[in-house]
C-alpha cells in the first residue's frame, strides 16, 4: 500500500509569510501527527489529530496550527514565518495513535 | 518531564564487531519505548518496540526499568547497519518523544 505522502517536498519562503504543508496518511490510518526536525533541537512533536480532532499538542507557539479532514488528510500551517522555522517537517500516520507510526519523507522548509 | 537521552552523537565500529547504542529515559509510569532508524535518503522507520520483544535485522533491545535504559544491541555489525538511530518513548496519543539520535557508522 502507498506510504505517507507529504507535499511539497521543498519550500522556500520569506520571513513574515505563511505556509501550508500537506500530509496524506496511509489508507485506513486515522491518526496523523506532525514533527519538526532541526539539527539543534532534533525531532520535536507538534500535534496529533485523530478523526478530525486535535488530541495532543506540543510546545510550539500559536503560529503553528493544523487540521485534519474527514478523509484523514492533514495540513499544518505556520503563520508569520521566522528564520528559526526553517526545518524538516515530518508527518506520521498510524491506525489509531498508539500503534506503529509510519513517517513521510518530510517537507523541507527554508525561511529566508 | 519525560525525556530520552542518547549520550553518543556518533558511534563508529568495525564490521563484525558488537554494537551497542545507548538510550536512557525518564518517565513517570510504564513507558513504551521504540527504536527508529533512518538510512541514508530514506524515511524514518520503526526498527523495534519493546513490547513486541522481536529481533529485527539482528538487533535487540531490553527495557531495564531499574536503570531506566533501553539500549540497542547487535552482536555482529554489518555495513548496511550504518544509519541514524533514534530512541523514543510514546507519551499520550501518538506523541513520540525522541532522543537526539546516534549516527552509527560501520567501517569495513
Amino acid at each position: 500500500k502507498a506510504g505517507v505522502t507529504q507535499t511539497p517536498r521543498y519550500l522556500i519562503k520569506t520571513r513574515g509569510q505563511q505556509v501550508t504543508l500537506s500530509c496524506s496518511p496511509i489508507s485506513g490510518h486515522r491518526s496523523v501527527s506532525w514533527y519538526q526536525q532541526t539539527p539543534g533541537q532534533g525531532l520535536q512533536f507538534l500535534f496529533e489529530y485523530f478523526s478530525e480532532t486535535q488530541r495532543n499538542k506540543g510546545n510550539f507557539p500559536g503560529r503553528f496550527s493544523g487540521r485534519q479532514f474527514s478523509n484523514s488528510r492533514s495540513e499544518m500551517n505556520v503563520s508569520t514565518l521566522e528564520l528559526g522555522d526553517s526545518a524538516l517537517y515530518l508527518c506520521a500516520s498510524s491506525w489509531r495513535g498508539d500503534t506503529e507510526a509510519f513517517f513521510g519523507q518530510g517537507t523541507r522548509l527554508t525561511v529566508v | 518531564a519525560q525525556r530520552v537521552t542518547q549520550p553518543e552523537k556518533l558511534l563508529s565500529v568495525f564490521k563484525g564487531a558488537p554494537v551497542e547504542l545507548k538510550c536512557n529515559y525518564s518517565y513517570s509510569g510504564s513507558p513504551e519505548l521504540f527504536w527508529y532508524v533512518q538510512y541514508s535518503r530514506q524515511r524514518l522507520q520503526l526498527l523495534l518496540r519493546h513490547i513486541s520483544r522481536e529481533s529485527i535485522k539482528g538487533f535487540t533491545a531490553d527495557l531495564n526499568k531499574g536503570e531506566t535504559s533501553f539500549h540497542l544491541k547487535k552482536p555482529f555489525a554489518q555495513e548496511e547497519d550504518s544509519a541514524m538511530y533514534y530512541c523514543a518513548l510514546i507519551q499520550g496519543a501518538q506523541k513520540l518523544v525522541f532522543g537526539q539520535g546516534t549516527r552509527l557508522t560501520i567501517n569495513p
